[in-house]
């Protein structure tokens, strides 16, 4: 049973660009949260998806979207990159919306903004 | 608004000492709370949960207490061992219909078990 997987692992972009990440969740789960996690922090919500729809969102800018597939697989997509969105992108997944339910996280994208 | 502080930012224990790591949230609708393990490089992996039900909970070498009055909950590690060492992250989450699953993450503290 794979548990959640992300790609890329690590990715170097300029500013003012454009990123996609993707996330695969674990099987039986149909819930992706994304995360921001910089370096000596910890994790910072950015939104989730559940029925292919965003559910909850985080204080985050608009230059930050994401999209969920049938599949249950979901992307981030940042746009107009800064170098302030350096950080480690984690996806978690989890069996249902919030309650009690248990997320587990992916191992993340690195992401370094030049 | 949704806060989660964590104490105390690094801890440096000897092997077979116990360590404890303190959190306090500000949202008092929060009903469950999660203890991340992240070790370098690694993905946060849950170690132990606690409802809101429930004030203590017991797994091995790991218990986390709950006070809902004074709105802390704490991580003890019983006979600590080298494999310990790694950043740990408390989190809460907030209950009721408008929440989705958000985590409010604490700042993690760094342990470090010597031999």
């Amino acid at each position: 049973d794979a548990g959640v997987t992300q790609s890329p692992t690590h990715l170097i972009k300029t500013r003012g660009q454009q990123v996609t990440l993707r996330c695969s969740p674990k099987s039986g789960h149909d819930t992706v949260s994304w995360y921001q996690q910089a370096l000596g922090q910890g994790p910072q919500f950015i939104f989730q998806y559940y029925e292919e729809e965003e559910r909850q969102r985080g204080n985050f800018p608009d230059r930050f979207s994401g999209h969920q597939f049938p599949n249950y697989s979901s992307e981030l997509n940042v746009n107009a990159l800064l170098l302030g969105d350096s950080a480690l992108y984690l996806c978690a997944s989890s069996p249902g919306q919030g309650g009690w339910k248990t997320q587990y996280f992916g191992p993340g994208t690195r992401l370094l903004v030049l | 608004g949704e806060n989660v502080e964590q104490h105390p930012s690094t801890l440096s224990v000897q092997e077979g000492d116990s360590a404890v790591i303190k959190c306090t949230y500000s949202d008092s609708a929060s009903n469950y709370f999660p203890w991340y393990k992240q070790e370098l490089g690694k993905r946060p992996q849950l170690i132990i949960d606690i409802r809101s039900n429930v004030g203590e909970k017991k797994d091995q070498r790991i218990a986390v207490t709950l006070n809902k009055t004074a709105k802390h909950f704490s991580l003890h590690i019983t006979e600590t061992q080298p494999e310990d060492s790694a950043v740990y992250f408390c989190a809460a989450r907030r209950r009721g219909s408008s929440n989705t699953g958000k985590l409010i993450f604490g700042q993690g503290t760094t342990l470090q078990v010597k031999p």
